[in-house]
């Protein structure tokens, strides 16, 4: 079955860069989106179609995909980035599959 | 404003059924697939299931396959997800998406599945 792979985590100082990434051998053919969950509350949708970004999302989250890989990138990242971050991609029938998550600590 | 709103959840026994409703208002439903994810308590999220706008079209992940019944009544503006053969592992909190292929940004709040004895 089609996998998404992601660090279990991620630690970044204030201010600081992060980069979360999510590898997948179908990601070269379809797009990644990503998904931010904070604790207790349903995911949001941060970005689509590997680097779009809905308009009520900070400029400072951004998408970027090569090969087989995508990645997550946070600028200058805030206490309010601290969350669990969801790739995901479709498979080979269409269906969603989610990589493992991540989850973000700032500090 | 896209709204949707989960309903049906609860606590079963292992081997029983429950029934989840999704009300979504704010767009043109039969316009949009539709989808479930899960998460288990401290996990991930997981797909379970989809279905087109016309209700053609229905998909299921393998472990919830022959127990699991997606529908959707689009007179209502409201898809179901039938759960039948409740398992310990499918609790979880289970939330209705719009897109079925690809998910878009319009989730529900969530409704927790309790399976236990």
């Amino acid at each position: 079955s089609y996998e998404l792979t992601q660090p279990p985590s991620v630690s970044v100082s204030p201010g600081q860069t992060a980069r979360i990434t999510c590898s997948g051998d179908g990601l070269p053919k379809k797009y990644a989106y990503w998904y931010q969950q904070k604790s207790g509350q349903a995911p949001v949708l941060v970005i689509y179609e590997d680097t779009k970004r809905p308009s009520e999302i900070p400029e400072r989250l951004s998408g970027s995909s090569s090969g087989t890989m995508a990645t997550l990138t946070i600028s200058g990242a805030q206490m309010d980035d601290e969350a669990d971050y969801y790739c995901y991609s479709i498979d080979s029938s269409g269906n969603p599959v989610f990589g493992g998550g991540t989850k973000l600590t700032v500090l | 404003e896209v709204q949707l709103l989960e309903s049906g959840g609860g606590l079963v026994q292992p081997g029983g059924s429950l029934r989840l409703s999704c009300a979504a208002s704010g767009f043109t439903f039969n316009n949009y697939g539709m989808s479930w994810v899960r998460q288990a308590p401290g996990k991930g999220l997981e797909w379970v299931s989809s279905i087109t706008g016309t209700g053609g079209r229905t998909d299921y992940r393998d472990s919830v396959k022959g127990r699991f019944t997606i529908s959707r009544d689009n007179s209502q503006n409201t898809m179901h997800l039938q759960m039948d053969s409740l398992r310990v592992e499918d609790t979880a909190v289970y939330y209705c998406a719009r897109g079925a292929s690809w998910l878009d940004k319009y989730w529900g709040q969530g409704v927790l599945v309790t399976v236990s004895s």
